[in-house]
């Protein structure tokens, strides 16, 4: 199994422009999240998803955010408009149900400037 | 909002030496996950915890769930170079299905020859 698969790996934009984060999760596993990591607040989950329907988006941080999963093989983290505040590396995971462990794809390391 | 405090937030040893990690809440938890993080990568799963007072060890890694499930730690026998990195312990709520994972501080270790 190829993993967690998350693109792009690095994204750099100008404050103010739309930015689009990808996942595709491990086939067969019912849940997705997408969690931010940065040295200030650590792993924070942003929202989850069950069968590709969105069950908790309190720790999206505003409207800027929003996040869809069209089908069970793709996710997509958009950001519009971007600020610097933003920077950070967000990780999307994934999980067969909730007696497993969490697979994390590599990240994406997003950085407003 | 449920915490999950780890200590110490960075520790620096001689390959050979023991060492301890702590991480404590004053939430009670369904069950506890420990996960490693290298650079440039995401959390991979060490282990997961379920019941109070439960002992796991993998290899010289010895995982114990406290008895009331606030608390964890992660002991580390003849810590060794490949151990570096960071370790994190996640808690799944006792509502929600335990789907939600907080992520503790985390803590940094570095194994030097």
């Amino acid at each position: 199994d190829a993993g967690v698969i998350q693109s792009p790996r690095h994204e750099v934009t100008e404050m103010g422009q739309e930015v689009t984060l990808r996942c595709k999760p491990i086939s067969g596993h019912d849940y997705l999240f997408w969690y931010r990591q940065t040295m200030m607040r650590g792993l924070e989950l942003l929202i989850y998803f069950n069968n590709n329907v969105p069950i908790d988006d309190s720790g999206m941080p505003e409207d800027r955010f929003s996040a869809k999963m069209p089908n069970a093989s793709f996710s997509t983290l958009k950001i519009q408009p971007s600020e610097p505040r933003d920077s950070a590396v967000y990780f999307c995971a994934s999980r067969r149900d909730r007696f497993y462990g969490y697979t994390f794809g590599s990240g994406t390391r997003l950085t407003v400037v | 909002t449920q915490l999950l405090e780890q200590s110490p937030q960075f520790l620096s040893i001689q390959e050979g030496e023991n060492l301890t990690v702590y991480c404590n809440s004053s939430s009670v938890f369904s069950s506890l996950q420990w996960y490693r993080q290298e650079p440039g990568e995401g959390p991979v799963l060490l282990v997961t915890v379920v019941t109070g007072g439960e002992v796991k060890k993998l290899k010289r890694l010895t995982f114990q769930f406290g008895d009331a499930r606030k608390d964890s730690s992660l002991h580390i026998t003849a810590a060794q170079p490949g151990d570096t990195g960071l370790y994190l312990c996640a808690g799944a709520g006792i509502t929600g299905g335990g789907n939600k994972l907080t992520f503790g501080t985390g803590t940094q270790l570095k194994v030097e020859l």
